[in-house]
């Protein structure tokens, strides 16, 4: 069965510290990893990852896939409170009709 | 650009009682999709479309029905509404690609039925 695995499911940091969030995949036919920050509303793009090793980097995030390892990282540097948020990651499996399947996120707190 | 646009944002029914969640993208996307999103649980697939005329079933689509006949438009129909399906609503299209493409999500339907 396809799954996409989050961990850790919820975090608290303070503001300034730097944080990992982890994202496991088993997807048949795997095509790329994305990740997503919802705040409040609806999830908002920030990463596709489709090739091994090679990290994306926005300002104080920055993320990476590793295919061999099934497994993909996002990192926040020098945390702020707008970075307070719920984080998914979700797997593309592709073929005619690809698709997501998401994780069921890390919801990250950054206290001032 | 208005993006995706979802209708209504609120609604509360009653058990059996049926409605429609309208969803409307302004980029010529072919795919469109439609998530709940629980507690816990994180996005799950209910329905989908590679294109008009073309719609398939994700991960829980039992109590929903879909239709595509347009480009533009995806709207879910809730048929029998049950309790088990007051949940957080999210439409969201994306252009066709090989490796996967940023898919755009609307602001989101909560959806209480009591």
């Amino acid at each position: 069965e396809d799954k996409v695995v989050q961990s850790p499911l919820s975090l608290v940091v303070h503001e300034g510290d730097t944080v990992t969030l982890n994202c496991s995949y088993e997807v048949t036919n795997f095509r790329s990893l994305l990740w997503y920050k919802q705040e409040k509303k609806a999830p908002t793009f920030l990463f596709m990852l489709t090739s091994s090793g090679i990290e994306k980097k926005s300002g104080r995030l920055s993320s990476i896939l590793d295919k061999k390892e099934l497994f993909s990282i996002l990192n926040i540097t020098a945390t702020q409170t707008g970075d307070s948020a719920v984080y998914l990651c979700a797997g593309y499996y592709g073929g005619s009709q690809g698709n997501l399947i998401f994780g069921k996120g890390t919801k990250l707190s950054v206290k001032p | 650009n208005a993006g995706v646009t979802q209708t209504p944002k609120f609604q509360v029914l009653k058990t059996g009682q049926s409605m429609t969640l309208q969803c409307a993208q302004d980029m010529n996307h072919e795919y469109m999709s439609w998530y709940r999103q629980d507690p816990g649980m994180g996005l799950r697939l209910i329905h989908y479309s590679v294109g008009a005329g073309i719609t398939d079933q994700g991960e829980v689509p039992n109590g929903y029905n879909v239709s595509r006949s347009t480009t533009e438009d995806f709207p879910l129909r809730l048929l029998s509404a049950a309790p088990s399906q007051t949940s957080v609503y999210f439409c969201a299209s994306s252009r066709r690609g090989i490796s996967g493409t940023e898919a755009f999500f609307g602001q989101g339907t909560r959806l209480t039925v009591v």
